[in-house]
Order: structure tokens, then C-alpha cells, then sequence
């Protein structure tokens, strides 16, 4: 099966731009989760969709959004782009529903988003 | 709250002598645990969990962790490091409440030298 694939994988903004990072899942995965990793706070949770619904939410303010196809892909979206959302944005994808909670997650290489 | 930490930001082994990362968790009830690791410039790759049942978990890459109930630990080791093996390990454990919307609490990673 072919792996979780995320694009573009690298990205430069300005303040006050919005992006749009996309997420393709391993084929027959319905779960798919959003993390944002940086140097200093490691990896931080966004958000999971599972079967089109936003089924888990971290703390991150209301500019970070996300939503998730009926074929699984996902994408989300960052509006009003700020200098501190610079990190690496990782999806990952597992099979979810009632066994979701003990299966492994796959990630994909992530996108790197700059902002100037 | 639930949490996990992974007390040593950095370990620093031999190339050849055994290796341990530590990870130690705070959730009532039993936990699902998780180990991740992180190749400079690529996404996460599953190692290895603790799901029940035999307290020694056998992963990928010659990896195994041992699960201690009493010390709330899940220590990750290998007998016999590899400069390859230098990368970003991550430890994870899935909240324990009801529902299936259950998310992964990570740890802050532990960056790992091997050296020849």
C-alpha cells in the first residue's frame, strides 16, 4: 500500500497570508490527525477527523481548521498566518473506529511551512 | 492530567553498548503506550506498543520496551546501539476515557546519539 502523502512539502508565506496543507491517508484508513511539531514544544495535537467529523480537538485558536473528504483525504487549513505558525505540519493516519484507540498511527514526511 | 514524560532530552551511547530511553506516563487505568521514532527529515515511524499482555514488547529495528505497571514506565531499549539508530524517539499513551475519541498524548522526544 502506498504510504501517507502530504503536499506540498514546503511552503513560504507572510504574515497574515493563509495556507492550505493537504493529506492523502493509507487506502481503507479512516482516521486522519493533524500535528504541529517545532523544536521547543515537540509535537502538538490539532485535530483528528474520523469518517468526515471532527472527532478530536487540541488547543489551538479558531484560525487552524480542518476538514476531511468522503474518500479520507483531509486538508487544513491556517488563516491570518502569524510569524510563531512556522513548523513542521505532520498527518497521520490509522485505521480508527471502535479499534482506532490501540491502533498505530502512519505519518506522512510532513510540510514545512515558513512564514516571513 | 494525563501526561507522559521522557525525562533526558538527549542520550548519548557507544556504538554497540545497549541503550535505554525512558518514558514514564500518568493515566488512571490501563494505558495504551506507544513508541515512535523520527529520522532527521522525515515523519514518524511506528516502533513498537503495549497494547496487554506480556510486559515485554518486541518492535521493529531490534527494538523492545518494557512495560512496569508499578513504576508507571515504558522504557525503550536495544541491546546493542547502531550509529543508524541516532534519531528522535517519541513516547506516547492513549487517554484512558470512554468513547472512542480517545487522543495521543505525547512526549517531548528524546534525541538519541550513537557514536561510532
Amino acid at each position: 500500500k502506498a504510504g501517507v502523502t502530504q503536499t506540498p512539502r514546503y511552503l513560504i508565506k507572510t504574515r497574515g497570508q493563509q495556507v492550505t496543507l493537504s493529506c492523502s491517508p493509507i487506502s481503507g484508513h479512516r482516521s486522519v490527525s493533524w500535528y504541529q511539531q517545532t523544536p521547543g514544544q515537540g509535537l502538538q495535537f490539532l485535530f483528528e477527523y474520523f469518517s468526515e467529523t471532527q472527532r478530536n480537538k487540541g488547543n489551538f485558536p479558531g484560525r487552524f481548521s480542518g476538514r476531511q473528504f468522503s474518500n479520507s483525504r483531509s486538508e487544513m487549513n491556517v488563516s491570518t498566518l502569524e510569524l510563531g505558525d512556522s513548523a513542521l505540519y505532520l498527518c497521520a493516519s490509522s485505521e480508527g473506529g471502535t479499534s482506532g484507540t490501540y491502533n498505530e498511527q502512519f505519518f506522512g514526511p510532513g510540510t514545512r511551512l515558513t512564514v516571513l | 492530567a494525563q501526561s507522559v514524560a521522557q525525562p533526558e532530552d538527549q542520550v548519548n551511547v557507544a556504538e554497540g553498548n545497549p541503550l535505554t530511553v525512558k518514558c514514564t506516563y500518568s493515566v488512571s487505568g490501563n494505558p495504551y503506550l506507544f513508541w515512535y521514532v523520527q529520522y532527521p527529515n522525515r515523519g514518524l515511524q511506528f516502533l513498537l506498543k503495549y497494547i496487554t499482555g506480556d510486559n515485554l514488547v518486541k518492535g521493529s529495528y531490534g527494538f523492545e520496551a518494557e512495560f512496569n505497571k508499578s513504576q508507571t514506565s515504558f522504557h525503550l531499549k536495544k541491546p546493542s546501539a547502531l550509529v543508524s539508530d541516532s534519531a528522535l524517539y517519541f513516547c506516547a499513551v492513549r487517554e484512558v476515557r470512554a468513547g472512542n475519541n480517545r487522543k495521543l498524548i505525547w512526549g517531548l522526544g528524546t534525541s538519541l546519539a550513537v557514536n561510532p
